[in-house]
């Protein structure tokens, strides 16, 4: 699976769009790039994942580049909730194949008042 | 909730005693995963069935860790003759068949061995 390099933390401002960068620049043609996040003191949360067009859902919007080298997780309002460790991953969507998720550091993003 | 259920939330064992967590899935998920994850750092993997079939161990999974999926439902972890480095937050996830990737985490059992 290819490896993800994201800054390690971001502040937000309440209200405000949170656009949390992730590189994936050795990905190949089918793999995915998943988001999760992790609010303190609990499980993994799946947000959303896409191939290589953009993709939208009630959580976030993500934004993957044309060479699929990038993409950005948009929160487009960012509330206190919102507070948590983002993680970015690469990884195999092929039933049978792949299976664990392979999960790096994160971004650590503080959404502040 | 039929979300995935994780017992105990919380364990705190002597080093060298046994425990043992339990993990309740998502009904209708036949795939079903444990993580590990310490202080400051993201989960790693640990093992994953396909109902009832183990399928995967990581070398994380020493001789001392066994984990079982008996029936494709539930799954137990065991850890025997705990070590203070054990101590750690214990995920369990599941998924559907059709997108393995989208994987549904439970609440995590918190193990500290004193």
């Amino acid at each position: 699976d290819a490896k993800t390099t994201q800054p390690p933390s971001m502040d937000c401002a309440e209200g405000r769009a949170a656009n949390l960068p992730c590189n994936h620049s050795t990905i190949s043609g089918n793999e995915y790039v998943y988001w999760y996040r992790q609010i303190h003191s609990q499980g993994p949360q799946y947000i959303i994942h896409g191939l290589k067009n953009n993709e939208t859902n009630e959580m976030a919007s993500l934004i993957i580049t044309e060479d699929r080298k990038s993409s950005t997780l948009i929160l487009p309002h960012a509330t206190l909730r919102d507070t948590a460790v983002y993680y970015c991953i690469v990884s195999h969507a092929i039933y049978n194949q792949g299976g664990k998720l392979i999960f790096g550091q994160g971004t650590e993003l503080s959404v502040k008042p | 909730d039929t979300g995935v259920s994780q017992d105990p939330r919380h364990k705190i064992t002597k080093r060298g005693q046994n425990v043992t967590f339990r993990c309740d899935p998502i009904s209708e998920h036949n795939r079903l995963y444990w993580y590990r994850q310490t202080l400051g750092q993201g989960p790693e993997f640990l093992t994953y069935f396909q109902n009832e079939a183990q399928l995967e161990k990581s070398r994380l999974l020493s001789d001392r860790f066994s984990a079982e999926r008996p029936k494709g439902s539930f799954s137990t972890l065991e850890i025997q003759r705990t070590e203070q480095g054990d101590s750690a937050m214990y995920l369990c996830a599941s998924s559907h068949r059709q997108n393995t990737d989208t994987q549904y985490f439970g609440p995590g059992t918190r193990l500290t061995v004193l």
